[in-house]
């Protein structure tokens, strides 16, 4: 069956690396969404995408996080110089019209900071 | 502030019994309602969702019923089955769904043989 793909499964960094994040949607899938679930529950909104365009960002806690949706590629999103309290599970979904009808999550990337 | 409020944060019930999960919500302009089921190691995958111009809804044993004017909403999942054992979230969004999602906090449920 057709999947979210969210690349790696498992990611570990120091404080103060580098961190990134793939997420390859369904294909025919227009609308892009990333979420962060942490203290093991709770989901936080970060950014979505139409296509490549930026759709909603009021999520991101822009000095250290950037995310990408380029034609032909994987989203992406970044994290730069990561803190303690970036570790969390990081979730993309996507959905073909925009609306939650339609959303499906990946299996999300744990990230680790340590 | 929290804006979807969940309870309770676990839950055990007996095999065939009722497992009910209550959400309430605090901003008007939401207008889509959704329920998500996670397991360990997995994303939420959508169970049921309702729109506030029905008061119930319902797919198999799964029932979400919606109550307006209390800003309320619960999930009754029916003849709960061990295979039903994982993390509910409730959640509300605006734009009729074309919007992102504001998740409760979850509940653990926990359908024993």
């Amino acid at each position: 069956g057709e999947e979210v793909a969210q690349t790696p499964k498992h990611l570990v960094r120091g404080e103060g690396q580098k961190a990134k994040l793939y997420c390859a949607p369904i294909k025919g899938h227009s609308y892009v969404f990333w979420y962060q679930q942490v203290l093991k529950n709770e989901f936080k909104f970060l950014i979505s995408f139409q296509n490549e365009n930026v759709f909603d960002e009021t999520g991101m806690p822009k000095e250290r996080f950037s995310a990408k949706c380029l034609p032909n590629s994987p989203c992406s999103l970044e994290i730069q110089a990561t803190k303690l309290e970036d570790s969390a599970v990081y979730f993309c979904a996507s959905s073909p019209r925009g609306d939650l009808d339609g959303y499906t999550f990946g299996s999300g990337t744990r990230l680790t900071v340590v | 502030q929290q804006q979807v409020k969940q309870s309770p944060q676990s839950l055990i019930v007996q095999k065939g019994g009722i497992s009910i999960i209550n959400c309430a919500y605090e901003n008007t302009a939401f207008d889509y309602f959704p329920w998500y089921q996670q397991f360990p190691g997995k994303g939420p995958a959508l169970l049921i969702a309702i729109r506030p111009d029905v008061s119930e809804k319902k797919e198999g044993r799964f029932t979400i019923s919606f109550n307006k004017s209390a800003k309320q909403f619960s999930l009754h999942i029916m003849d709960s089955q061990p295979g039903d054992s994982a993390t509910y979230f409730c959640a509300a969004s605006m734009a009729w769904g074309y919007s992102t999602l504001t998740f409760g906090k979850g509940t653990m449920l926990l359908v024993s043989p």
